[in-house]
């Protein structure tokens, strides 16, 4: 059974700083996502990575994926608060076509001044 | 604003009852997915649709059922309700078919089931 840990759950911290939000799957796949979800909100996709050594980066947030480590990370530089939210990451579990996404618990970010 | 169009946004219903929510998805998109999000399970897949038929079943329960129509909107119907449904349904979309490039999945806004 294909598992997603997301470490930390809660981060607090403060703008202007540097962190990173760990994404770690236990089985093959070929696609990762990484989502934002506001409180009450829906889903705003902010990255799909795709093969090994991918990083896209948008704004103040960039991610990366390590298909041999089976790890993401997305990686926050000079949070601001309009950055508070919750981040998802899920991985496909369907190889070759999209299927079922398998969600990690969520991190939710705190910026504060 | 996604594209993915979902109704209604809350309802509020008694154990026991049938409720159906509905789903549009975006123009051109083919793939419909069903989605559950509570505060004890997290973010759940349900089932997705392409193109009118089923293609993957996640943790779908019996009592729950979906559709795909020809016309590409979804409906998930869900019966003989439980306090424990109440949750966030997320309906979302996508072309469907791997393109090479990605394909995004994108949310609609959800609809809010409280049951009581």
């Amino acid at each position: 059974e294909l598992k997603v840990e997301q470490n930390p759950l809660f981060l607090s911290m403060q703008e202007g700083k540097n962190y990173t939000i760990y994404c770690n799957y236990s089985t093959t796949s070929d696609r990762l996502y990484w989502y934002r979800q506001d409180p009450g909100k829906s889903l705003e996709s902010l990255f799909v990575l795709l093969s090994n050594g991918a990083v896209k980066q948008e704004g103040r947030l960039m991610a990366s994926l390590d298909t041999k480590a089976r790890l993401s990370t997305l990686h926050i530089t000079a949070a601001v608060h309009d950055l508070s939210a919750t981040y998802f990451c899920a991985v496909d579990t369907l190889v070759g076509s999209q299927g079922n996404l398998i969600f990690g618990k969520g991190t939710k970010l705190s910026v504060k001044p | 604003d996604s594209g993915v169009t979902q109704t209604p946004k809350h309802l509020i219903t008694a154990t026991g009852q049938r409720v159906t929510l509905r789903c549009s998805p975006r123009s051109g998109d083919l793939s419909v997915y069903w989605y559950q999000q509570s505060l004890d399970q997290g973010l759940q897949f349900l089932i997705q649709y392409y193109n009118g038929e089923e293609r993957a079943k996640g943790n779908i329960l019996e009592r729950f059922s979906a559709q795909q129509f020809p016309d590409l909107h979804s409906e998930l119907n869900l019966s003989s309700l439980e306090l424990g449904d109440s949750a966030l349904y997320f309906c979302a979309s996508s072309v469907g078919l791997r393109d090479g490039s990605g394909n995004t999945i994108y949310f609609g806004e959800g609809s809010w089931l409280t049951v009581v």
